[in-house]
């Protein structure tokens, strides 16, 4: 089985720009999270996904949002970039969510400057 | 409020020694808690789980201890191997709110 795929793998935007990341989650599985990965900050989650519905949201501004297509593949997106923006954003995709073991994605190393 | 909470940035053991990684935490609503490894490149991979109503998980050379009263859980590999050499991050979730907090991560560095 394919594992979680993310991109693109890197990306360099400036500020004010917006920008969208694509996640293809494991075949099958349902739920789709993210998370944003900053030094000292560790993982934070951003949204999950289950059949094409937000069913969770963390406490994220509203420059942050995403989508899940009918295929469970989603994207996230970024408006109006802040400098405070860079980091890595990590996909994860588990069955069904809940306590189902996620499975990472290698992540988007977004910076911008 | 960082309600998972890894003290440690980082920790180095010997090959063959024990390494032990600490995570505290503030919730006691947290059903579940979990060890997840992450290597340069690449994204986090499950470890090992543990029950909140459970105080021990053991998996081959991992075992993860839970310490309810101290809100604080760790995290044993036994023997240490250089292939172990990663990022640990712990998490907790909650049924309630389906959501995962995941701790800061601790850098293990196992050296030959």
């Amino acid at each position: 089985k394919a594992g979680v795929t993310q991109t693109p793998r890197y990306l360099i935007k400036t500020r004010g720009q917006q920008v969208t990341l694509s996640c293809s989650p494991i075949s099958g599985h349902r739920s789709v999270s993210w998370y944003q990965q900053t030094p000292g900050q560790g993982l934070q989650f951003l949204f999950e996904y289950f059949s094409e519905t937000q069913r969770n949201k963390g406490n994220f501004p509203g420059r942050f949002s995403g989508r899940q297509f009918s295929n469970s593949r989603s994207e996230m997106n970024v408006s109006t970039l802040e400098l405070g923006d860079s980091a890595l954003y990590l996909c994860a995709s588990s069955s069904r969510g809940g306590e189902d073991t996620q499975y990472f994605g290698p992540g988007t190393r977004l910076t911008v400057l | 409020d960082q309600q998972v909470k890894q003290n440690s940035p980082s920790l180095s053991v010997q090959e063959g020694r024990i390494s032990i990684l600490n995570c505290d935490y503030t919730n006691s609503m947290f059903d579940y808690f979990l060890w997840y490894k992450k290597y340069p490149a690449e994204g986090p991979t499950f470890l090992i789980s543990i029950s909140s109503i459970k105080d021990k998980n053991e998996d081959g050379r991992f075992t993860v201890f839970l310490n309810k009263s101290a809100k604080h859980l760790s995290l044993h590999i036994v023997p240490s191997q250089p292939g172990d050499s990663a990022v640990y991050f712990c998490a907790s979730f909650t049924s309630g709110t389906y959501k995962y907090i995941f701790g800061t991560g601790t850098r293990l560095k196992v050296l030959a």
